[in-house]
């Protein structure tokens, strides 16, 4: 069945740097989008979300950025910290949530 | 920070003994989930709530059972739990409508020796 998925399981990333994780979808159907945060031991915790009708979405140190055409969906970190590691997970809305596999994000000091 | 709960946090029991996960919230949310992951890998749906005296089972077939009889409460059980059982459960709940936000619970981890 149509799935959502990260295109890496892990990111490496040095503190203050900007990190990208990336997210492709396949279902075109899809009109709402999250990504949550879950750290070791913890629940996933909501970053931030898009509709379809919105291609930018800024939050604090937080973008993230919808493309339609291709089906991508992208989070941008800025100045990464070391609190920012954990795991990064994208979901889309088709009704119900569907969840992509995730990326783990470390951050060295 | 979301105001959902999950009892235990982690469990370690049997073969073949009944165990119940508890999760509540406090903000008033119509719809509940359940869900199962494994460490470091997606979550999967195995049930899910829109309301009291409505459950529906979720993407992923599993063996527990759950019941909604309080809107502020939705718990999971497992009759008789084995070693395939082992995993982390996740527990979340969302306003309904259009704003399908979810919020999650601290989780379970489960232990079936």
């Amino acid at each position: 069945g149509e799935s959502v998925g990260l295109h890496l399981p892990t990111l490496s990333v040095q503190e203050g740097d900007n990190s990208i994780i990336n997210c492709a979808y396949s279902n075109s159907a899809s009109d709402y989008f999250i990504w949550y945060k879950q750290e070791s031991g913890k629940g996933p915790q909501f970053i931030i979300d898009i509709r379809s009708n919105m291609d930018k979405r800024q939050g604090q140190r937080v973008t993230v950025l919808l493309n339609k055409t291709v089906k991508h969906l992208s989070l941008q970190i800025a100045a990464t910290q070391p609190g920012d590691s954990a795991v990064y997970f994208c979901a889309e809305t088709r009704p119900k949530l569907v969840f992509g596999k995730g990326t783990k994000l470390t951050v060295n000091p | 920070e979301a105001d959902i709960y999950q009892t235990p946090r982690y469990l370690v029991i049997g073969t073949g003994k009944k165990i119940t996960l508890e999760c509540s919230q406090t903000m008033g949310h119509d719809k509940m989930y359940w869900y199962q992951q494994d460490p470091g890998m997606e979550l999967h749906l195995i049930h899910y709530s829109y309301g009291v005296n409505s459950t529906e089972k979720g993407d992923l077939s599993s063996e527990s059972t759950v019941s909604r009889i309080r809107t502020e409460h939705f718990p999971l059980t497992l009759e008789s739990a084995r070693p395939s059982h082992t995993s982390q459960y996740l527990c979340a709940s969302s306003v309904g409508g259009a704003e399908e936000t979810q919020y999650f619970g601290p989780g379970t981890r489960l232990l079936v020796l």
